[in-house]
């Protein structure tokens, strides 16, 4: 199975601060890559689709790139809403699979 | 708007069985491909199972291989996780959440998630 890496597993910046969160695949994924938010007691909301969409709704100080085996989520001027766990998601073939989550904290 | 609400949680003992529901609404249930995800306290998300749009396909992950069974009643728009043999590794929130549709490809992300039900297996 394709693993997914995250990088870091947590991240402490402050308002305003540019935040990057690297995803790395074990093998190729194309395209095939989400970003999720998650809050504490709250479901996963998502991003970011196909590696570089945004979703309706969603902010666009969020922004995804990449593709192959290496992507990145940039939250380009952190809000205090922000504060969240994010997980990177490959949806290229079964089994869909996760990164182990990057935690980003108030500095 | 679209929403998914799980139910059928509980506390269980290892070795029981248990079933979750998620009833969707705001969308064409029999449409789109279904999804299970768990949470283990203080863990990250792992997939669990996938049913397609019609029922006819369905895929587990390895570590509930021969326990679990997804199902759906199109009629009821609403979806199922049947979980026997349960394990305390299977302690988790589980949430459903809503796939691609039938004019999309099967591999697709994961664009509604219900609020989650909680199962814990403890004896």
């Amino acid at each position: 199975d394709i693993q997914m890496t995250q990088s870091p597993s947590t991240l402490s910046a402050s308002v305003g601060d540019r935040v990057t969160i690297t995803c790395r695949a074990s093998q190729s994924v194309s395209s095939w890559l989400a970003w999720y938010q998650q809050k504490p007691g709250k479901a996963p909301k998502l991003l970011i689709y196909d590696a570089s969409s945004l979703q309706s709704g969603v902010p666009s100080r969020f922004s995804g790139s990449g593709s192959g085996t290496e992507f990145t989520l940039t939250i380009s001027s952190l809000q205090p809403d922000d504060f969240a766990t994010y997980y990177c998601q490959r949806y290229n073939n079964y089994p869909w699979t996760f990164g182990q989550g990057t935690k980003v904290e108030i500095k | 708007q679209e929403q998914l609400v799980e139910s059928g949680g509980g506390v269980v003992q290892p070795g029981r069985s248990l079933r979750l529901s998620c009833s969707a609404s705001g969308f064409t249930f029999s449409s789109y491909v279904m999804h299970w995800v768990r949470q283990a306290p203080g863990k990250g998300l792992e997939w669990v199972a996938v049913i397609s749009y019609d029922g006819n396909n369905k895929y587990y992950a390895e570590s509930v291989k021969g326990r679990f069974t997804i199902s759906r009643d199109n009629s009821k728009n609403t979806l199922y996780l049947r979980m026997n043999s349960l394990r305390t590794e299977d302690t988790a929130v589980y949430y459903c959440a809503k796939g691609g549709s039938k004019e999309e490809h099967f591999y697709y992300y994961m664009d509604v998630w219900g609020k989650g039900t909680t199962v814990t297996v403890s004896s």
